[in-house]
């Protein structure tokens, strides 16, 4: 049972445009999200959170939205840039609960230039 | 960058032979996570701890084993390694103070069972 789940494995997008990566939650327990990217033979990075208290949270090219109603939250790069080529992962916890953090499994990301 | 190492960084074995990665952090963060990334699969859980001696199954515990007795220092054990066990082997550690929420992982270890 996946409890965070990217339904798109890949995504190839032109550089200076949008990236918009998307992923769906199960667990009403869960509230923080967080958005994930990783290179080969490196292991992840932290890139942005939100609060299941906000909607948006925005820093810099990177901003996340959360959609508690629908479960779905997204992240949206603009503009894209090919050195954001990586895969992105989101992953979700319950602080209040076991802080066990459930990744989903990835998005890879190409960005063309 | 988060003070986390992990050794060995690449490890070939038998099966049936068993192993130990070592995961160790100069951050005192009181959680501390194995994961292990497959294709397809993303980052799965394996154990976590939640401080020393207290420790969890994730979501694919099964034939791995864990420890903490320092709070630096997570070993997650393969008791008799197999095939399926094949895979890059991540450490997280995060702390619950505040507004933190994130966590941080080391390089990772790419350990292939034969």
């Amino acid at each position: 049972d996946q409890q965070v789940k990217q339904n798109s494995p890949s995504l190839s997008v032109q550089e200076g445009r949008i990236s918009i990566l998307n992923c769906d939650y199960t667990n009403s327990m869960f509230d923080y999200f967080l958005w994930y990217k990783k290179y080969p033979a490196e292991g992840p990075t932290f890139l942005i959170s939100i609060s299941s208290i906000k909607d948006k949270n925005e820093d810099g090219r990177f901003t996340v939205f959360l959609n508690k109603s629908a479960k779905h939250l997204s992240l949206h790069i603009v503009p894209s840039q090919p050195g954001d080529s990586a895969v992105y992962f989101c992953a979700a916890i319950g602080k209040s609960g076991t802080y066990k953090y459930i990744f989903g499994t990835g998005t890879r990301l190409k960005v063309l230039a | 960058d988060a003070g986390i190492t992990q050794s060995p960084r690449h490890k070939v074995t038998e099966t049936g032979t068993p192993v130990t990665l070592r995961c160790h952090q100069t951050e005192n963060h009181r959680y501390m996570y194995w994961y292990r990334q497959d294709p397809g699969h993303g980052l799965r859980l394996i154990h976590y701890s939640y401080g020393v001696k207290d420790t969890d199954k994730g979501e694919v515990s099964d034939g791995y084993s864990v420890s903490r007795s320092k709070t630096e220092d997570f070993l997650l054990t393969l008791e008799s390694a197999t095939s399926s066990q094949t895979s890059v082997y991540f450490c997280a550690i995060s702390e619950s103070r505040g507004q933190s929420t994130e966590a941080f992982f080391g390089q990772g270890t790419r350990l292939t069972v034969v």
